[in-house]
């Protein structure tokens, strides 16, 4: 089975710390993806990987940035944290045809 | 450009009942379309998928029809169970990056 981690499933952080979400998968995939869950308006693309070192925006990306130094792991990066960056953050990554998520982060700035 | 649209919730049935969520597209090109389903404190998983139109997908009793000439991908369970209850999200993807789109997800609530 792919296995896609995440390597918290709860968060607090405080306001203008600089935040690290981290997200590994086991299937030699050359796509990953992290995107935002919030009520109401589902899940929207932050950024996305299609190879090592490779990233493009998506959707959402003020505030955040990304890493890909290896195929297997892409992370997340708050610059600095705000409030309004409160939410469930899932990681996932693809084959044509299929995506695996991780089991999410739920992640509070306080 | 791509674009899901799925009928809000939450949609609450009694246990047996017949479960319709409906799912309609935007798309540039041919895309292949997919339903997940989220349970609680948990991520989503892929529940079924049709990658050409008139492909049906099902799993676990549910189906959904790709029909492009409505550009509609309806997610249908003839007898729902309590253990159905889970947030759903219908999605597609373009080819290129394999790129999804989600929609904002539909909350189903089966009471016993």
């Amino acid at each position: 089975d792919v296995k896609v981690t995440q390597s918290s499933r709860y968060l607090v952080k405080r306001t203008g710390e600089k935040v690290f979400l981290e997200c590994v998968q086991d299937m030699d995939h050359e796509n990953m993806f992290w995107y935002r869950q919030d009520p109401g308006l589902g899940l929207r693309l932050i950024y996305f990987s299609y190879d090592v070192k490779m990233k493009e925006k998506g959707d959402i990306p003020e505030g955040y940035s990304v890493s890909r130094e290896k195929k297997e792991r892409f992370s997340l990066i708050l610059e600095s944290a705000s409030t309004n960056q409160t939410s469930m953050y899932l990681c996932a990554s693809s084959l044509p045809g299929a995506a695996f998520f991780g089991q999410g982060t739920r992640l509070t700035v306080v | 450009g791509n674009s899901v649209t799925q009928m809000e919730g939450p949609v609450t049935l009694s246990e047996e009942a017949f479960l319709t969520i409906n799912c309609t597209y935007t798309a540039t090109g041919y895309p292949s379309l997919f339903w997940y389903v989220q349970y609680p404190g948990e991520g989503l998983q892929l529940l079924l998928k049709a990658t050409k139109a008139d492909d049906k997908g099902s799993n676990k009793g549910f189906e959904a029809t790709y029909r492009k000439e409505t550009t509609s991908f309806h997610l249908e369970k003839g007898s729902v169970q309590v253990s159905d209850s889970a947030v759903y999200f219908c999605a597609l993807s373009e080819d290129n990056f394999n790129k999804f789109y989600f929609g904002s997800g539909t909350k189903l609530n089966v009471k016993p």
